[in-house]
């Protein structure tokens, strides 16, 4: 299995600041990762697929790098609603992979 | 809208059988792959297996901790997806999600519509 590993587990930033989160495969994936970001008692949301695209209607402060085994998104300037938990997943091989997520909270 | 909208969970004794159901609208359902990942209380996200299209024969992927226990079945005509649960576990308790799949071959994948989900709680 592919397994996939974030971090931080844990963030606290302020309103503004300048988030980056790393995930990294234990083999290489190609462009078959995708970031979401889930809210408390809400279905995940798809942010970014093929590492770095940025899927339709989220905001452009949201981007997504790396090819290979390792992969980042990047917060570039944190607004309240981006208080959440962020998963990685790949869907190079079978089964598909999550992160163990990243949780991001207000300082 | 394209939408997906969960149903059938429910508290069930170990051992017991569930069958979860995902309705589809809003886009062309038998064209897609599909999906179920699950939740548990406090967790992160758990892959539990796809379904594919007509074109790939329905053929179907399911994680280990699952395989053999559940299966996944589709309606195209219903615009529907299944999730048989047998002989379940206190640890399949969980939030699961039906999630539609757009695949671009040897290029990417991912999923961008998730349900809001539907609770399976397993407990005596």
């Amino acid at each position: 299995d592919t397994q996939l590993t974030q971090s931080p587990s844990f963030l606290s930033e302020s309103v503004g600041d300048r988030v980056t989160i790393t995930c990294r495969a234990s083999q290489g994936i190609s462009g078959y990762l995708a970031w979401y970001q889930q809210k408390p008692g809400k279905a995940p949301k798809l942010l970014i697929y093929a590492a770095s695209t940025l899927q339709s209607g989220v905001p452009s402060r949201f981007s997504g790098s790396g090819s290979g085994t390792e992969f980042t998104l990047t917060i570039s300037s944190l607004q309240p609603e981006d208080f959440a938990t962020y998963y990685c997943q790949q869907l190079n091989t079978y089964p598909v992979t999550f992160g163990q997520g990243t949780r991001l909270e207000i300082k | 809208e394209v939408q997906l909208v969960e149903s059938g969970g429910g508290l069930v004794q170990p051992g017991g059988s569930l069958r979860l159901s995902c309705a589809a609208s809003g886009f062309t359902f038998s064209d897609h792959y599909m999906e179920w990942v699950r939740q548990a209380p406090g967790k992160g996200l758990e892959w539990v297996g796809r379904t594919r299209n007509k074109a790939k024969s329905y053929t179907t992927e399911y994680a280990a901790s699952v395989k053999g226990r559940f299966t996944i079945s589709r309606d195209d005509s219903k615009n529907s997806l299944y999730l048989q649960m047998n002989s379940l576990k206190t640890e399949d308790t969980a939030v699961y999600y039906c999630a539609r799949v757009i695949l671009v071959p040897n290029t990417y994948s991912y999923m961008d519509v998730w349900g809001k989900g539907t609770t399976v709680t397993v407990s005596s």
